[in-house]
This record gives C-alpha cells, structure tokens and sequence, in this order.
C-alpha cells in the first residue's frame, strides 16, 4: 500500500510570495492533518480535515488556510510569506482523525528567504 | 488543552546502556504515541498505547502508559548506535482531531 505523500518536497521562496503544498493520503483514509515543524516551537497542529470539511484548526495566522478535495487528497495555502513560515511542514493521513492511528508523509521543506 | 512534555531534550548514552525517556502529559488523553524521527526525515510511527497499564515491546524499545500518573515511557534496552534519533511522544483527545506532540527527545548513542 502506498504511503502518504506530500508534493513538492523542497520550496524556496521569498517573503510575500504565496505558496501551495499537496498531499496525498493513504488510499481509503479520508483524514488529511497538517502539521509545521520548526527548531524553536516543535511540532504543532495546523489543521485537520475529513471529509472536505475542516474539523479542527491550530493556532495559526489567516495566512494558513487549507482544503480536501472529494478524492481526499489535501493541499494548504500560505499566503505573503515570512521568515518565519520556513520549516518542515508533514500532512498526516488516517481514517478518521486522531482517534486512529496518524500516518506521516515525508513532508515539504519550505525555505522563505 | 492538553499539554505533552517530554524529558529530557537530549541524551547522550553509551551503547549498552539502558536508559528511559519521560512523557507527561496535562490532562486525559485517550491514546498515547511514540514516534522516531531520523534528521531531515518524517516521523515514523512507533507504538500506539490505548489503556492504562499497555505495555509494547519492539526490538529494544518498550512503551508503557500508566493513565492515572498520566505518565508514558519509552525504555530503551542496551543502546545500540541505530537508535541515535529524535523521539517523540504525541497525544490526542477524543472529538479534537489533533495531536498535541512533546518536545521530543534527541538521542545519541555514542560507540
């Protein structure tokens, strides 16, 4: 079975720019999390969705924003990017949110210069 | 909110050496996980523990979960260099969707 993957791997772009990343679960797990990974705050929750709908969102400016499509597949959006939006982002794909085992896709690494 | 807090940040051990890695967490969590994270790499799912008392066991890591000390170990047995990883320790409320992750420990096995 294939696991979760996450397009592209490796972004630089420079502060305003706006970037989209994707990923794609598990196929049948209809749960798509977001999470960013930096040295300084760790790892911490983004959003979730199920279903095309958003079920939980983290602590995050409205300059994240997120979406899944009717095949499960999810992508997330920053838009005018800063310095500080360079780290590791994982999407994590299960079948119906954290109440099931989450399974990590290799993740994108977004360098904002 | 639940919060998850791991010690410690970093150790550094001798291989051969048995050593134990901490998980606190604030309030009830329904399930409780561990994962290994290699540098530059994704997390890769290492136990999942669902009820008080669980106990697994692979290779020479073992997880435990006491709930009513709302306190998770992860054992490590003779260290081997392999070992050498970020752990972390994650988790979750029924009904959030989310997993609220520990500051990870960053292990080194020295030879």
């Amino acid at each position: 079975k294939a696991g979760v993957t996450q397009t592209p791997r490796y972004l630089i772009k420079t502060r305003g720019q706006q970037v989209t990343l994707s990923c794609s679960p598990i196929s049948g797990h209809r749960s798509v999390s977001w999470y960013q990974q930096t040295p300084g705050q760790g790892l911490q929750f983004l959003f979730e969705y199920f279903s095309e709908t958003q079920r939980n969102k983290g602590n995050f400016p409205g300059r994240f924003s997120g979406r899944q499509f009717s095949n499960s597949r999810s992508e997330m959006n920053v838009s005018t990017l800063e310095l500080g939006d360079s780290a590791l982002y994982l999407c994590a794909s299960s079948l119906g949110g954290s109440d099931y085992e989450q399974y990590f896709g290799p993740g994108t690494r977004l360098t904002v210069t | 909110e639940l919060k998850v807090e791991q010690n410690p940040l970093f150790l550094s051990m001798q291989e051969g050496k048995n050593y134990t890695i901490y998980c606190n967490y604030s309030t009830t969590s329904d399930r409780l996980y561990w994962y290994r994270q290699d540098p530059g790499k994704s997390l890769e799912s290492l136990f999942v523990l669902l009820s008080n008392g669980a106990v697994k066991q692979e290779g020479r890591l073992m997880a435990s979960l006491d709930t009513k000390a709302r306190l998770s170990t992860l054992h490590i047995t003779a260290a081997v260099h392999d070992l050498s990883a970020t752990y972390f320790c994650a988790g979750s409320t029924s009904g959030t969707y989310k997993y609220i992750f520990g500051t990870g420990t960053r292990l080194k096995v020295l030879a």
